[in-house]
């Protein structure tokens, strides 16, 4: 059980151009959706953490009229990062929890290159 | 701000050695988890241990919540164990700075 999908896996895009990526929990209900960051040869950075419903809460330093998140539905939550620039080239992963503090459990996640 | 902290950073090992992995952190631990990040990117979740010792398999793992810190036992090492080893304080969404592991054939 507790399986999260990302999709896509990659994406390649010019810069100027928004990207959507999806993040789904396949069998439980994920109150909680969470987006990391990762650099190369790094550890995982949070960005936002998204309750259904609701507006996400951005960690300090992200900017969140450029990367737009949305939690829709108990299963579903995106991030739409808009106007792309090289400097957003990284991997982004999900992770979606039945509540704020609970155990996480991430996508695959999404390798993003803008070129 | 909370320090999460992963010793060693770097390790290789040849198969079927024994390692432990540990991760010390500044603040009173309430959630703590144990990933492994494939070589592919998926972070896979080892174990959830706020406290206490848990085992799965080749794997066990022990927190000592009083002292901050935790521990990631690997027995009988396996080339499939290589990767990046996290910990994370799970209720402050932290990850430590890694452990990388090779195990050689």
């Amino acid at each position: 059980g507790a399986v999260v999908s990302q999709h896509p896996s990659r994406v390649i895009c010019k810069s100027g151009t928004s990207v959507k990526i999806e993040c789904r929990s396949l069998d439980f209900q994920a109150t909680t959706m969470f987006w990391y960051r990762q650099f190369p040869k790094k550890s995982l950075m949070l960005m936002a953490t998204s309750n259904e419903g609701s507006k996400a809460t951005y960690e300090q330093g992200v900017e969140k009229d450029k990367f737009l998140i949305n939690h829709a539905s108990l299963t579903l939550s995106t991030l739409t990062v808009t106007s792309a620039h090289p400097e957003d080239s990284s991997f982004y992963i999900c992770s979606a929890a039945s509540g704020s503090f609970d155990e996480q459990y991430f996508g695959p996640g999404t390798r993003l290159t803008v070129t | 701000g909370i320090q999460v902290e992963q010793s060693p950073p770097d390790l290789i090992l040849q198969e079927g050695a024994n390692s432990t992995l540990r991760c010390n952190f500044s603040d009173s631990v309430n959630n703590l988890q144990w990933f492994h990040q494939n070589p592919w990117g998926q972070l896979i979740n080892l174990f959830y241990i706020p406290s206490g010792t848990k085992q799965n398999g080749r794997l066990s793992a022990t927190t000592v919540a009083t002292e901050r810190y935790s521990l990631l036992y690997i027995s009988s090492s396996q080339t499939t164990d290589s990767g990046v080893y996290f910990c994370s304080l799970t209720y402050k969404y932290i990850f430590g700075t890694g452990t990388r592991l090779k195990v050689l054939a």
